[in-house]
């Protein structure tokens, strides 16, 4: 099945640093969101994407869907500790009658050190 | 407003027997997914329902999982008979109108040993 390529797998920053994530895929799709999942929760949505070259913030959060519709990126300026978790890129395919499945990448674990 | 809610929170069980794990998706919520996540293979859709209708049942692993949804307030999916491989964490989501952005519960873990 289609794959989202999520990367860095994990990423231990320091505390006021910027980070930068990614999702890449070789299909287009019509919808990126992003999903933050803290231990013992579910993810919980942090933005939605709907258009190529969308650039949407969401506090200290941006992201970004690629202009080929086949990646997407989120950066997070001036990290603090509570912004650890475990952060999802998910793709939406229309694709006739399965419009609302989203496709996860396995996740970018943030850690940060106050 | 309540968000999804998902019971129990936890579940141990032996192999064999039957498990059923609930949700109740947010109120007006049109779209419900039920969702398996392991470390192996990331988060899955199993299945999702419309209007309370089943649209798409192409991730649900084998005939011994099953889901329901009686009414738009309540789904169920269930295990029978459960193996150890069925271990995970279930997630159920919901979603307004037009299924695009989904909202998560906190989810059942599973463990079938």
């Amino acid at each position: 099945g289609q794959q989202l390529n999520q990367s860095p797998q994990s990423m231990f920053i320091q505390e006021g640093e910027d980070v930068s994530m990614n999702c890449t895929s070789s299909s287009i799709f019509n919808t990126w969101l992003w999903y933050k999942q803290e231990p013992g929760e579910g993810p919980v949505l942090l933005i939605a994407l709907y258009k190529a070259g969308e650039l949407t913030s969401n506090g200290r959060l941006t992201a970004q869907f690629g202009i080929t519709r086949k990646d997407s990126f989120l950066n997070i300026s001036a990290s603090i500790p509570s912004d650890v978790g475990i952060y999802f890129c998910a793709g939406q395919k229309d694709s006739g009658g399965s419009n609302y499945k989203l496709t996860f990448g396995k996740g970018t674990l943030l850690t940060v050190n106050p | 407003d309540a968000g999804v809610i998902q019971s129990p929170r936890h579940e141990v069980t032996e192999m064999g027997q039957e498990v059923t794990l609930r949700c109740k998706p947010i109120s007006g919520h049109d779209y419900l997914f039920w969702y398996r996540q392991t470390m192996m293979r990331g988060l899955e859709l199993l299945i999702y329902f419309n209007n309370n209708v089943p649209i798409d049942d192409s991730g649900m692993p084998e005939d011994r999982f099953s889901a329901k949804m009686p009414n738009a307030s309540f789904s169920t999916l269930k295990i029978q008979p459960s193996e150890p491989r069925d271990s995970a964490v279930y997630f159920c989501a919901s979603s307004p109108y037009s299924g695009l952005e989904q909202f998560f519960g906190p989810g059942t873990r599973l463990t079938v040993l």
